[in-house]
């Protein structure tokens, strides 16, 4: 069965202080791993797709590496407005349904 | 990115009536949208795929007949809660691919709240 878990369910970092974020998935005929953040009461925002083990992909303060078990989000130096819900999903070759993990939510402290 | 929007962002209605809830791709063309539900600290859980000019499938548990969708053109897709009953309040989201499933692009969600 397809599963996608993150870690950890909360994280609260200071301003500056950098972290990562985990997913690990389970899932046949990997398609495609997304990452999304989400606000409060807002839809997902797209932030990466990573395709293949070894793939990073940057965005300001982020990066995102895959491998073939588990997905990390870098974030380096965050600021108070990276404060977010961060999703991964994962996309069967079979199909184009995502499988969404339950999400990190991060609280970055000024 | 592209743009999807929702329609309404949030409804409050009575125990019994419809809603509906439209998903456009406002600078895309989609033939697939899907449709999400989200709890309140939960994951978003797949209900179902709209297809354009077919009929949409949808995931195991959830009720066709409850859950209505059409994709009558190629940028909008609606959903209606037929009968909708408290149980049934929740934040739908919608999402459409672009670009070969390469990306998909969530709506900003709506709101329900059934009385």
């Amino acid at each position: 069965e397809d599963q996608v878990t993150q870690s950890p369910e909360a994280l609260r970092l200071q301003e500056g202080e950098s972290s990562s974020l985990n997913c690990s998935y389970t899932v046949s005929g990997l398609r495609g791993l997304f990452w999304y953040r989400q606000d409060p009461g807002k839809g997902p925002e797209f932030l990466f797709t990573l395709y293949s083990a070894g793939e990073e992909k940057e965005k300001e303060r982020l990066k995102a590496t895959l491998t073939k078990k588990e997905s990390f989000l870098h974030i380096t130096a965050p600021k108070p407005e990276d404060s977010a819900t961060y999703l991964c999903a994962v996309q069967r070759g079979a199909t184009n349904k995502l499988i969404f993990g339950t999400g990190t939510l991060l609280a970055v402290q000024p | 990115g592209a743009v999807v929007s929702q329609h309404p962002s949030r409804v409050i209605c009575k125990s019994g009536t419809s809603v509906k809830i439209e998903c456009r791709s406002l600078d895309f063309q989609a033939t697939t949208m899907f449709w999400y539900r989200q709890f309140p600290k939960q994951s978003l859980m797949l209900m179902a795929t709209s297809n354009e000019g077919s009929k949409a499938t949808y995931e195991q548990g959830v009720e066709k007949d409850k859950f209505l969708i059409n994709h009558a053109s190629l940028t909008l897709s609606t959903l209606t809660v037929t009968s909708a009953h408290p149980e049934d309040s929740s934040f739908y989201i919608c999402s459409a691919p672009r670009d070969s499933y390469n990306e998909q692009f969530f709506g900003p969600g709506t709101r329900l709240t059934v009385l």
